[in-house]
């Protein structure tokens, strides 16, 4: 089954402080996988994808996203975390064989001044 | 306009009454999603279409849930027989199509509709 995990349910970090959202997967060949973000009452906006070959992606608002394969990883990181950055944020998997975005659960972010 | 578009943003209806949600993909994108994102919870996939393939509804949840999408374009969500724990924001979303190569290409939502079963 193609699936991902989102381990923690909320991060919180200070103002100024990098922050990570972790998430891993769990697909049968090369993994497509994306960062979405969700702010109050609005819908999903896309933030970054994994491109093949680029263990470091960089994507919208600063974020970046580092893939481990070893490990099944694909962490949301920022440097330097700005309390507009509070939001829900998603993590999601193109299963190779088929179309549609398997979603984790989310991850609540707050970033306290 | 440049985004999908999803109408009503809310809706509020009775226990038993039929509702239908509507989806306007970004023009040129054949494939098109539709999601349920309950309070707390993340996002179940519901319907998908791409072109003028059959669609795969294998995520509806009943057979009072079904999907249209008339010309390519324009996608229709029925409920028929809403139930209180239909109650949930309902998001679109639309992408090129997802294979020969362009697995990695994402998928832009709405900004949903937002049910209320009373």
């Amino acid at each position: 089954a193609q699936s991902v995990a989102q381990p923690e349910d909320q991060v919180n970090v200070a103002e100024g402080n990098p922050l990570t959202v972790k998430c891993t997967y769990s697909v049968s060949g090369n993994p497509y996988l994306f960062w979405y973000v969700q702010y109050p009452n609005r819908g999903l906006q896309f933030l970054l994808k994994y491109i093949t070959g680029d263990n470091l992606v960089k994507g919208s608002y600063g974020f970046e996203a580092e893939f481990n394969k070893s490990q099944t990883s694909f962490h949301l990181k920022k440097p330097s975390a700005l309390v507009s950055d509070s939001a829900l944020y998603f993590c999601a998997v193109r299963p190779h064989s088929g179309y549609a975005l398997n979603f984790g659960k989310g991850t609540s972010l707050l970033v306290t001044p | 306009g440049a985004g999908v578009s999803q109408s009503p943003s809310n809706k509020v209806t009775e226990k038993g009454k039929d509702v239908e949600l509507r989806c306007d993909p970004i023009s040129g994108h054949t494939a098109l999603y539709w999601y349920r994102q309950s309070l707390g919870q993340g996002l179940e996939f519901l319907i998908y279409f791409q072109g003028n393939s059959a669609p795969d509804k294998s995520g509806l949840p009943s057979d009072r849930f079904s999907a249209e999408r008339t010309g390519g374009s324009v996608s229709t969500l029925t409920i028929q027989r809403t139930q209180q724990e239909d109650s949930a924001v309902y998001l679109c979303a639309s992408s090129l199509a997802p294979y020969r190569g362009r697995g990695n290409t994402e998928a832009f939502f709405g900004q949903g509709t937002r049910l209320t079963v009373v």
